[in-house]
């Protein structure tokens, strides 16, 4: 069964801080996507990264594959309150391209 | 362009009854996919339909069922609930086929509780 791990499980952070998310795996996934679940609101997709090593950026989100395409990471710069929510992680597995396994994921909290 | 739509947003079922849940689809995808997301948990990979047939399955017991529509709409079924089936269940659909991993969107669930 392939597994996805994300560390830390909570954050809470002061606003204008830095941060990092990780994802990790055993498997190799053909891509990995990172998504924002908000209480009450399914998960809404942020980024893809298909290419091991690829870092993509969305305004002050970063996000890597490692090389392997085995784990990522996200690291958010100077973070603001509306950066509050669940972060999950989701691998698309080299097998199964249909069954997308998801992360436990971490809950973010943003103090002003 | 309208977005994944489910049905009903909560509902309260006792132990031993049967449950169906709706979603219709985003205009122009044809393919639907039903997670589990127990509570401080990641959704977890109930099943996939592509052009009405099942195109791959998680770790469920057979009691959890589903449909997809001509329309591409969607039902999931769940027989004999269980106390732990309490949870929120999302569905999310895609514009490609045959799993390609491309991007879900996802409706905003439905919040099952079993007493």
């Amino acid at each position: 069964t392939q597994l996805l791990e994300q560390s830390p499980q909570f954050l809470s952070i002061q606003e204008g801080e830095n941060l990092t998310v990780y994802c990790n795996s055993s498997s190799v996934f053909s891509s990995l996507q990172w998504y924002r679940q908000e209480p009450g609101e399914g998960p809404v997709l942020l980024v893809t990264v298909v290419t091991g090593g690829e870092v993509k950026k969305l305004k002050r989100l970063t996000f890597q594959f490692g090389d392997a395409r085995k784990d990522s990471s996200l690291h958010i710069t100077a973070a603001q309150p509306g950066d509050t929510g669940l972060y999950l992680c989701a691998g698309v597995p080299n097998s199964s391209a249909s069954k997308i396994i998801f992360g436990s994921g971490t809950r973010l909290s943003i103090r002003p | 362009e309208t977005g994944v739509t489910q049905s009903p947003t909560h509902l309260i079922k006792t132990r031993g009854q049967q449950v169906t849940l709706r979603c219709s689809s985003q205009s122009g995808h044809n393919t639907v996919s039903w997670y589990q997301q127990a509570l401080g948990q990641g959704p977890q990979f109930i099943f996939q339909y592509y052009r009405e047939e099942e195109n791959g399955r998680g770790n469920f017991p057979p009691r959890f069922s589903g449909l997809q529509f001509p329309n591409y709409s969607s039902e999931l079924n769940v027989n004999a609930l269980e106390l732990d089936d309490s949870a929120l269940y999302l569905c999310a659909s895609s514009p490609g086929g045959q799993g390609a991993g491309e991007k879900l969107f996802f409706g905003s669930g439905t919040q099952l509780s079993v007493l």
